[in-house]
């Protein structure tokens, strides 16, 4: 069984660029995660969809930030304009439940470590 | 006050030895508890999860959960250098937006020759 697949696995930008970054779940998991983790910290999630809906956004900034799931499955994240605090590593996961008080069993991609310099 | 705390470390212990790794959370209403580890350069996953007061056993690692002191705990026995990794607690607990797992800024444990 394939796992969670994340592209690229490396980015470098300018600040003020833009980046996105492209996530592919397990097959069958409807819950899918963004999570940011800097070094030396846990992951922060950034947003939770079920399905094409996105239940938790709350930490999300959404003045520079978006995120879609079209159909349900693959989902991209997109940072438009980059700030020099935007580095670190974008993880996504999935799992086949979530919402529930005992949904924690999550299945995490390679990440994506973006560089803003 | 932390949602989830961890002591940052590093831990060091001997190989064979017993390590012990805590966190506390501050929800009292929290249900379900998870440890995670993470190498240096690489993803978390999932090695434990408990629901229950007490103790949950599975191989060489043991989780410990006391809700009315909040707090959990895995201990990893005969400890070996492959344990040397970050070793993540992760609550689930409850915001606006329903159940959320949060994680703690993770605890380094080295396991020495």
């Amino acid at each position: 069984e394939a796992g969670v697949v994340q592209s690229p696995r490396y980015k470098i930008i300018e600040k003020k660029q833009p980046v996105a970054f492209w996530c592919n779940p397990i097959s069958g998991h409807n819950t899918l995660y963004w999570y940011l983790q800097n070094l030396g910290q846990g992951p922060e999630l950034l947003i939770r969809y079920e399905n094409e809906e996105a239940v938790d956004d709350s930490q999300l900034p959404k003045d520079r930030f978006s995120a879609e799931r079209l159909k349900g499955v693959d989902s991209t994240l997109k940072i438009q304009p980059a700030e020099l605090g935007d580095s670190a590593v974008y993880l996504c996961a999935s799992s086949q439940i979530a919402g529930t008080s005992y949904s924690g069993e999550l299945f995490f991609g390679e990440g994506s470590r973006l560089t803003v310099l | 006050q932390k949602e989830v705390e961890q002591n940052s470390g590093p831990l060091s212990v001997p190989e064979g030895a017993i390590a012990s790794l805590n966190c506390t959370y501050s929800d009292r209403g929290s249900q379900s508890f998870f440890w995670y580890r993470q190498y240096s350069g690489k993803s978390p996953e999932l090695i434990m999860f408990i629901y229950s007061n007490g103790d949950k056993e599975d191989g060489r690692f043991t989780a410990q959960l006391n809700k009315a002191s909040q707090y959990v705990s895995l201990l990893i026995r005969d400890s070996q250098p492959s344990d040397s990794a970050t070793y993540l607690c992760a609550v689930n607990i409850l915001t606006g937006g329903g159940n959320k797992l949060t994680f703690g800024t993770g605890t380094q444990l080295k396991v020495e020759l």
